[in-house]
């Protein structure tokens, strides 16, 4: 079956500029979960969704990063005024919950803010 | 979360045994014991689980030490394709929670020789 899927796969943007990025998770997972991974490190929790709400947003940097999963399905993060630093791979992760539960990871979307 | 220690890198040669050592002295007796890998450009992926006892899968086998402060993944037969990072995480079951953000550390990276 189709696995998390993510969109941009790159997208090179400007210092202050807006991006959005879009997760599609396998159909039927009910959690969501953005991560961010800088080079050479391993990925870094933003926020979890369950069904519609965030369920942990502690892992947001700043208030400039928003995520939003409207109808418990496709998700969109949400970065206002792109600063250089930003620039790292997103990804998304989904499962179908509980505490054995495996992530499926999305190939992740490679933002560059110049 | 429970911190855990991993070796920087290892390697190994194509078809021979792989042991993944890493540590977690801290672990409490609700943490289960995580691995997931990253390919080169790709999304993390699950390996194997578990919370006491040895376990195996068709990707690798899981052992635990009898205090839980150590555990060794293992990959029977090493292949080319098996180059990655290795991530060791531990994820506490929180009283019927299903929340399961995923700490990552820095991993090890795994290197096979033709």
């Amino acid at each position: 079956g189709a696995g998390v899927s993510q969109t941009p796969s790159n997208k090179v943007t400007e210092k202050g500029k807006y991006v959005e990025l879009r997760c599609d998770p396998i159909s039927g997972h009910t959690a969501l979960y953005w991560y961010r991974q800088s080079l050479g490190q391993g990925p870094e929790f933003l926020i979890y969704f369950q069904g519609t709400g965030a369920a942990d947003d502690s892992g947001l940097p700043n208030d400039r990063f928003f995520a939003v999963r409207p109808e418990g399905s496709v998700s969109t993060l949400k970065i206002q005024r792109t600063e250089r630093g930003d620039s790292a791979v997103y990804l998304c992760a989904s499962s179908s919950g509980g505490i054995q539960e495996t992530q499926y990871f999305g190939p992740g979307t490679r933002l560059l803010v110049l | 979360d429970a911190k855990t220690t991993q070796p920087n890198s290892m390697e190994s040669n194509e078809e021979e045994p792989v042991h993944l050592p890493c540590n977690h002295s801290t672990i409490s007796g609700t943490d289960y014991i995580h691995w997931y890998r990253q390919l080169p450009s790709q999304g993390p992926e699950y390996v194997i689980h578990g919370l006491t006892s040895n376990v195996n899968n068709r990707m690798a086998s899981l052992a635990i030490a009898e205090d839980r402060k150590s555990s060794t993944l293992i990959l029977h037969r090493a292949t080319l394709r098996d180059a990655a990072v290795y991530y060791c995480i531990l994820r506490r079951y929180a009283g019927g929670t299903s929340y399961g953000k995923l700490t990552f550390g820095q991993g090890t990276i795994l290197t096979v020789h033709p």
